[in-house]
C-alpha cells in the first residue's frame, strides 16, 4: 500500500511569515498533486507536479517535486489569512485508478 | 455546468436507518469517484466509476454500502443500517480520462446519532 505522510500536522503562524509543508512517501509516484480544503468544503486542486525536481509557482505558493519522486514540498511566502486551510497532497495509486491522499497539514494564518 | 454538485449537504440520521446521497459530476467527465473523510484525516477512496461501470471498490466499502451510476451521469451512494462509525464527510469527485486531477464537490456531511 502506498502511503503519503505530511508534516507538520498543524501550523499556526502570523500574517506575513513564510512557511514550508512537506509530503513524503517511501514509494515512487508518477506525479503528485496539492489540494487546499476549507472547512465544510471539498478539496480544490492547486497544482500537479510530474517531473522529478520540478518546481511550479502559483503566485506566493512554490511547489517542488523531489528528484526521486518520493516527496514534495509547498512553500508559502508572506502568508495571508486567506491561505488558512487544510493542505493535502495526493498521488496516483499504482494498484488502481484512484488517488491516495495524505492526512494533510492544517494551516492557520493569524492576522 | 459549474462544477460537481452533491446533495444533501448535511444529513443527520438515527443509527440503523438507510441514507442515500447524490452526486452530479461535471457533464464532460466520464470518471466519478466517491471518497470518505473523517475529522483530521485525508480523503479515503471508496469506489470509482468509468461511465456507468463500477470498476473499483475499496475494502472500506462494506456490504452495507452500494453505489450506482445509471446511464453514466449522476451517481448515488447508499448506506444501509447506518452505524455511528459511518459519520463522516462523503466526497464525490469527477475527472476526465487522462486529466491530472479531480474536481471535488462540497461533500455531504453525515452524522449518525
Amino acid at each position: 500500500t502506498q502511503l503519503l505522510e505530511q508534516s507538520p500536522q498543524f501550523l499556526s503562524i502570523q500574517e506575513g511569515e513564510n512557511l514550508t509543508v512537506y509530503c513524503n512517501s517511501s514509494s515512487v509516484f508518477s506525479s503528485l498533486q496539492w489540494y487546499r480544503q476549507e472547512p465544510g468544503e471539498g478539496p480544490v486542486l492547486l497544482v500537479t507536479v510530474v517531473t522529478g525536481g520540478e518546481v511550479k509557482k502559483l503566485k506566493r505558493l512554490t511547489f517542488q517535486f523531489g528528484d526521486a519522486r518520493k516527496d514534495s514540498s509547498l512553500h508559502i511566502t508572506a502568508a495571508q489569512p486567506g491561505d488558512t486551510g487544510l493542505y493535502l497532497c495526493a498521488g496516483p495509486n499504482n494498484y488502481g485508478q484512484n488517488f491516495v491522499f495524505g492526512p494533510g497539514t492544517r494551516l492557520s494564518v493569524l492576522p | 455546468d459549474t462544477g460537481v454538485s452533491q446533495d444533501p449537504r448535511h444529513k443527520i440520521t438515527k443509527r440503523g436507518q438507510n441514507v442515500t446521497f447524490r452526486c452530479d459530476p461535471i457533464s464532460e467527465h466520464n470518471r466519478l469517484y466517491w471518497y470518505r473523510q473523517t475529522l483530521g484525516q485525508g480523503p479515503e477512496f471508496l469506489t470509482y466509476f468509468q461511465n456507468e461501470a463500477q470498476l473499483e471498490k475499496s475494502r472500506l466499502l462494506s456490504d452495507r454500502f452500494s453505489a450506482e451510476r445509471p446511464k453514466g451521469s449522476f451517481s448515488t451512494l447508499e448506506i444501509q443500517r447506518t452505524e455511528q462509525g459511518d459519520s463522516a464527510m462523503y466526497l464525490c469527485a469527477s475527472s476526465s480520462q487522462g486529466a491530472g486531477g479531480y474536481t471535488f464537490g462540497s461533500g455531504t456531511r453525515l452524522t449518525v446519532v
